[in-house]
């Protein structure tokens, strides 16, 4: 089945832990992307990369870093988590380096930073 | 830049009673325009991508138009299996593969 998986669905955490939300799809999509989602700021783009070792910032960059060592993996990594940083993650993969089509997501994982 | 707004927040229906969920966008020349499904616990599933102003697209009880301005989505005789959160989203020529999404409409169909 064509997907894309989160892990963890659930993260709880303490300020300045440094943590891994790993991401994988194997549909052998060049795009993949990471979103936070906030109530009442929707869906906010963090991190993007349109193939392997090309990452490129989104609109909410500060305090994630991403890496692309291989097509179907995209982890998110949060090197000293803030509370403002306690959010629903998505991640994303596209076909076509992400020009014209559409994402399909993996099913989110909640953070809470204490 | 770019910006999605979609209207209303929340709206409630009885089943069988058939309404519309409004994006407005401002893009610099759009790429495309995308709507989604998002039921709780879930990521967003793919409904429909638009890409040119008069087009049209339909999946049994929806159908997504586009204006040069908007893009509306029609639910025609909505089920209650039909509530979800829908988003709209959008990729502009000038702002590459980046994708902005509105803060969606929740929809509940009330039996």
């Amino acid at each position: 089945e064509a997907q894309v998986t989160q892990n963890p669905r659930y993260l709880i955490t303490v300020t300045g832990k440094k943590l891994t939300v790993t991401c994988s799809q194997n549909m052998n999509h060049e795009y993949m992307s990471w979103y936070r989602q906030d109530p009442g700021l929707g869906l906010r783009q963090i991190y993007y990369s349109m193939n392997v070792e090309v990452t490129d910032k989104g609109d909410v960059p500060e305090g994630y870093k991403v890496s692309r060592k291989e097509k179907r993996n995209f982890p998110l990594i949060l090197e000293s988590p803030s509370p403002n940083q306690t959010s629903l993650y998505f991640c994303a993969s596209s076909t076509g380096q992400g020009f014209n089509s559409p994402l399909h997501f993996g099913n989110g994982t909640r953070l809470t930073v204490t | 830049e770019d910006q999605v707004t979609q209207s209303p927040e929340a709206l409630r229906l009885q089943e069988g009673e058939s309404s519309s969920l409004n994006c407005s966008y401002t893009v610099s020349g759009l790429r495309g325009l995308f709507w989604y499904r998002q039921d709780p616990g879930k990521g967003p599933e793919f409904l429909f991508t638009l890409y040119s102003a008069g087009e049209e697209k339909e999946k049994e009880r929806l159908k997504a138009t586009l204006t040069k301005k908007e893009s509306f989505l029609h639910i025609t005789a909505p089920k209650p299996e039909d509530s979800a959160t829908y988003l709209c989203a959008v990729q502009g020529v000038n702002t590459g593969n980046q994708f902005y999404f509105g803060t969606g409409t929740s929809l509940t169909v009330i039996p």
